[in-house]
């Protein structure tokens, strides 16, 4: 079965813009969850989504948000960009009984400048 | 902040050698996972063990769980070149088992 999609894979903005990323995750998995990766922080956690519904969130800033879809796909935007957003972010979705590991996809490399 | 710490941070040895990698975290959890990654792509998950387990195997890999000591283990056996990757222990506190909180990796080399 078809794998984790994120679109799009590279992106580059400038500061003070906003981005949309998109995701969707494997079919029947309802949890889908955003992490950012710096080489800096390493892998943090953005928020998770299950059944249209932000479930957790992490400590990130309100310029982050996101929000799922009906057919459990996914979107993150970031607004107002700043240098520091520059990073590899990750979507990943799983089953939603607890004990599943998660399914990544291959990610959106973004590049504020 | 972190709540996985991975040891070694970095990792060499020659193909056919055991690997071995350990991962420290803070709080009490739901499960404990390992996964890989390469080249700064995306995850693949590895293995998952659950908090009530001590010990679990996968093919070349094994994973033990010391929770007394909020330790893990991952051990890869005749390790190849293409195991050569970053290895990521992750955390699951809350009761869906999401939310991961990563360590900072090891990066494993293998070289032939």
């Amino acid at each position: 079965k078809a794998g984790v999609t994120q679109t799009p894979r590279y992106l580059i903005k400038t500061r003070g813009q906003q981005v949309t990323l998109s995701c969707s995750p494997i079919s029947g998995h309802r949890s889908v969850s955003w992490y950012q990766q710096t080489p800096g922080q390493g892998l943090q956690f953005l928020f998770e989504y299950f059944s249209e519904t932000q479930r957790n969130k992490g400590n990130f800033p309100g310029r982050f948000s996101g929000r799922q879809f009906s057919n459990s796909r996914s979107e993150m935007n970031v607004s107002t960009l700043e240098l520091g957003d520059s990073a590899l972010y990750l979507c990943a979705s799983k089953q939603g009984a607890p004990n599943y590991g998660y399914t990544f996809g291959s990610g959106t490399r973004l590049t504020v400048v | 902040s972190q709540q996985g710490e991975e040891d070694p941070q970095a990792l060499s040895i020659q193909e056919g050698e055991n690997a071995t990698m350990n991962c420290s975290y803070k709080t009490s959890i739901n499960n404990l996972q390992w996964y890989r990654q390469n080249s700064g792509r995306g995850l693949v998950h590895l293995i998952l063990i659950r908090s009530n387990e001590r010990e679990k195997h996968s093919g070349r890999l094994r994973v033990t769980l010391d929770t007394s000591k909020k330790s893990s283990s991952l051990l890869i056996t005749a390790s190849r070149a293409a195991d050569t990757a970053s290895y990521f222990c992750a955390t699951a506190a809350n009761q869906a088992g999401t939310a991961l909180i990563f360590g900072k990796g090891t990066t494993l080399s293998v070289s032939s």
